[in-house]
């Protein structure tokens, strides 16, 4: 169980064109996922958390206007990165938690498998 | 601060035991986990503790945690090539709720010989 789905695995494009990234819970609702970016040989670090119905939380230095995210249901978070430029050149990737289990709010992240994004 | 850190690289033999070592930062962290990745992938799920607990095994992870002492480690016993990958330990940061956020460590890059 617990299984989220990201899409697309990896987008090239060209520099000033936007890119949608979906992030789906499969087998879970979820009214907050966690949208992190990763650098070569580099940590997660956390972008924004994504809220059902609401706007997302961005953290301390990221544009909140270059990565659009929309929540629109209990099973689906998008990130846009509009734009694009050769520098938003990453690995992001998605996660969120099932709240159902028994750990609730402590239950640990489930992450997908991750968009490559690259812009030329 | 939020950092976590970890040590960066460990090179083991296959069969040998690992031990990688994670030091964060925020005494309240109520779980602490570990994720493993490996190349061009997502982050999978290992393990986690609890803070009120100094060991954890599943299989032939044990999970040691100092908590006087902000340190935790992940012993992989028997460890085999499949093994090879980045792990990463993460502390639960947050007020609790939907919006108890993870924050990861460096990762330590695990590379068994065979």
């Amino acid at each position: 169980g617990a299984v989220v789905s990201q899409h697309p695995s990896w987008v090239i494009c060209k520099s000033g064109t936007s890119v949608k990234i979906e992030c789906r819970s499969l087998d879970f609702q979820a009214t907050t996922m966690f949208w992190y970016r990763q650098f070569p040989k580099q940590s997660l670090m956390l972008m924004a958390t994504s809220n059902e119905g609401s706007k997302a939380t961005y953290e301390q230095g990221v544009e909140k206007d270059k990565f659009l995210i929309n929540h629109a249901s209990l099973t689906l978070s998008t990130l846009t990165v509009t734009s694009a430029h050769p520098e938003d050149s990453s690995f992001y990737i998605c996660s969120a938690r099932d709240v159902s289990q028994v750990l609730g709010y402590n239950s640990p992240l489930h992450f997908g498998n991750g968009t490559r994004l690259t812009v030329t | 601060g939020e950092d976590v850190e970890q040590s960066l690289f460990l090179s083991v033999r296959e069969g040998d035991s690992s031990v990688i070592n994670c030091t964060y930062t925020d005494s309240s962290s109520t779980y602490l986990y570990w994720y493993k990745q490996e190349p061009g992938a997502g982050l999978q799920l290992l393990t986690y503790i609890f803070s009120n607990m100094d060991m954890k095994q599943d299989q032939r992870l044990t999970v040691l945690l100092n908590k006087k002492d902000k340190h935790l480690s992940l012993r992989i016993a028997d460890t085999q090539t499949g093994d090879s990958a980045i792990y990463f330990c993460a502390e639960s940061m947050g007020y609790g709720g939907a919006t108890n956020k993870l924050i990861f460590g460096t990762g330590t890059l695990l590379a068994v010989q065979p």
